[in-house]
């Protein structure tokens, strides 16, 4: 299973773009990169999912480097309800994907 | 769409006690996931569930936990005995299959604590 690695915690301000960077050195040809946020009493909500170059929802853009060692989750214009932890998985999807601490994020008003 | 529903929301009992708790995933979705999530931590994988059979459960302490999910949809996880260490959420998550573009869809969770 590839281990990730994400910082433990980002400070943010209303209105700027926050980009979450997650280490992920031994993926494997298999495996994808998703996102997860998850609010306070609730349970992890999917954010988006990508293999390689970059993906965008209404929601976030997901940026992978040729390597697939690392990836970049990015938020426009971040406001004080996307406050939340975010996890990076790396693996094939919905099968053998694990959790690691996450990212807490805080956006400051 | 009705969404993952779980039950109990909350959870308090002894150690040594005995405690289940219920998921009804969304409906079609095969695949099923029990996750413990220990507060200030990820969530951990305990199980999941391929309709009916069970396609991983190698982080479920099998001498206390127990999981079943008859007819492929309702699953109930059971923790006998529990311990203080099994404090914690344990989250349910479904799945329409488990490829490529298909999301885990989660539930609200069951907070346990064990005293």
């Amino acid at each position: 299973l590839a281990k990730t690695t994400q910082p433990i915690s980002m400070d943010s301000y209303e209105g700027q773009e926050v980009n979450i960077t997650c280490s992920h050195n031994n993926i494997a040809t298999n495996d994808y990169i998703t996102w997860y946020q998850q609010f306070p009493s609730q349970g992890p909500r999917f954010i988006i999912q990508g293999y390689k170059t970059k993906v965008t929802n209404e929601v976030a853009s997901l940026f992978i480097p040729a390597d697939r060692k690392s990836s970049t989750l990015s938020l426009p214009r971040v406001s004080l309800s996307d406050t939340a932890v975010y996890y990076c998985l790396v693996g094939e999807v919905n099968n053998d994907m694990r959790f690691g601490a996450g990212t807490r994020l805080t956006v400051k008003p | 769409e009705a969404g993952v529903a779980q039950s109990p929301r909350y959870k308090i009992i002894e150690k040594r006690q005995s405690v289940a708790f219920w998921c009804n995933p969304i409906s079609g979705h095969a695949t099923l996931y029990w996750y413990q999530q220990i507060l200030g931590q990820g969530p951990k994988l305990l199980i999941q569930f391929q309709n009916n059979g069970v396609v991983d459960d190698s982080q479920l302490p099998k001498d206390r936990f127990s999981a079943e999910r008859l007819k492929g949809v309702d699953s109930t996880l059971k923790i006998q005995p529990a311990k203080l260490e099994d404090s914690a959420v344990y989250l349910c998550a479904s799945s329409y299959l488990a490829g490529v573009g298909d999301t885990q869809y989660f539930g609200p969770g069951t907070r346990l604590t064990v005293l």
